[in-house]
Formats: structure tokens, sequence, C-alpha cells
């Protein structure tokens, strides 16, 4: 399996701030996934970014409000921006390490915004 | 467009009580139905891929199995550290790696 580490794993913002989610893998990937767990609900993909080139947003989602970096195979960023308490949720990352198809998930950024 | 329904949202088990948990799915050219764990507050911790029809996978007291349109979690003689979200997604063959996801099932196994 993998290990995929997230910072911070939770924190408490002011509505209208962006917080910026990092998340590390612990080998080269081509692809990196990023969900939102809204309260009670299940994951909703973000977006797919890979290294080298603009991520992938979902429908629903924009890069103005989540951008995103991938600087390297290991490492990449969302940021939430202009945050309202309609962004309070858990956002996961998640790669896959090339076992397979399985895709592994960080212990996620719980977010709560005031 | 992929769909995955879970059912029941909502699982209440006596300690050692046997059930099933029913994923079922629509999607074009499915890749692969996975099945995670989630806890309180963590990440979804993997626990079985499943490819084709017919197949299954056994971990400790769960076994998933895949039909053509649905797949199935079964949890058997269950213990509290099994109270935990159980969830499924699905990877279609048009849509790269990413998962589409299903509601989930909370499972509470009380002693």
């Amino acid at each position: 399996s993998a290990v995929i580490s997230q910072k911070p794993s939770r924190d408490i913002c002011q509505r209208g701030t962006s917080l910026t989610i990092q998340c590390q893998v612990d080998s080269q990937v081509t692809m990196m996934f990023w969900y939102r767990q809204q309260p009670g609900q299940s994951l909703t993909l973000i977006a797919t970014a890979n290294q080298g080139s603009e991520a992938t947003y979902e429908s629903g989602f924009v890069i103005d409000k989540f951008p995103i970096s991938r600087p390297n195979l290991t490492f990449s960023t969302l940021t939430v921006s202009n945050m309202s308490p309609e962004d309070s949720s858990i956002y996961l990352c998640s790669a896959n390490p090339g076992q397979g198809d399985t895709i592994y998930f960080g212990e996620g950024s719980w977010l709560t915004v005031v | 467009e992929d769909q995955v329904t879970q059912s029941p949202e909502a699982l209440r088990l006596q300690e050692g009580e046997s059930s099933s948990l029913n994923c079922s799915y629509t999607v074009s050219g499915l890749r692969g139905l996975f099945w995670y764990r989630q806890d309180p507050g963590k990440g979804p911790e993997f626990l079985f891929t499943l490819y084709s029809a017919g197949e299954e996978k056994e971990k400790e007291r769960l076994k998933a199995t895949l039909t053509k349109k649905e797949s199935f979690l079964h949890i058997t003689a269950p213990k509290p550290e099994d109270s935990a979200t159980y969830l499924c997604a699905v990877q279609a063959g048009a849509a790269g790696n990413k998962l589409t996801f299903g509601g989930g099932t909370r499972v509470l196994v009380k002693p």
C-alpha cells in the first residue's frame, strides 16, 4: 500500500480566507486526485492533478475556487479560496501508486469555516 | 453517467449477527469495483478490488462478491471493531483512474 500524508489534518478557518492543503505520497505517481466529503455525505471528486499539466476539474468545481498545484511526482496542493461555511468539509487526497488500479487515500484535512 | 447506490444507509447488528451490504451500479465499461472502510474523521481504508462478475475476495470477516449489476459485502460474525462506514466505488473504462462513490453504509456492531 501507499503512504499518503496530508497537512493540516484539521483547521478552523475564518470566512473569506483561503487555506492550502498539502499532500505528499511516498512514491512517484502520475495522477493525484482531490476529493471533498461534506458532513454526513460520501466522497465527490474535485479534480485530477497530473504532473506537468493543468488539473482537470469535475463539473461544479472551478479553478478559481480550488486552485491546484502539482510541482513534482510526489506532491500536490489544493487551495480552498474565499471560504464560506459551505466549504466546511473533509478534503481528501488520493493516488494510484501503480499497484494495480487500487487508489489509496490520505487521512484527510478537516476544515471548519466560521 | 456512472451511478452507484448503496443500501441500506445504516445497519445495526448484534455481535455475531452476520449480514450483507449491497452496492448496485450503472457504469459504462466497468474497470473495477472498490470497497473501502472509513472510520469517523479518517480517510477511506482500502479493502478490496473486484474486476469481473463471479469474482470473490475475502479478508478476515469480510467477503466481497461481484455480479454484472451489483456487489455485496458480507460481514460474517461481526465484532464491535467492524463498526465503520463501508464505501463502494466504481472505476469506469472511459474515466481514467477516478472513482465514483456510493453514499456508504454505516454499520454499528453492538456487543
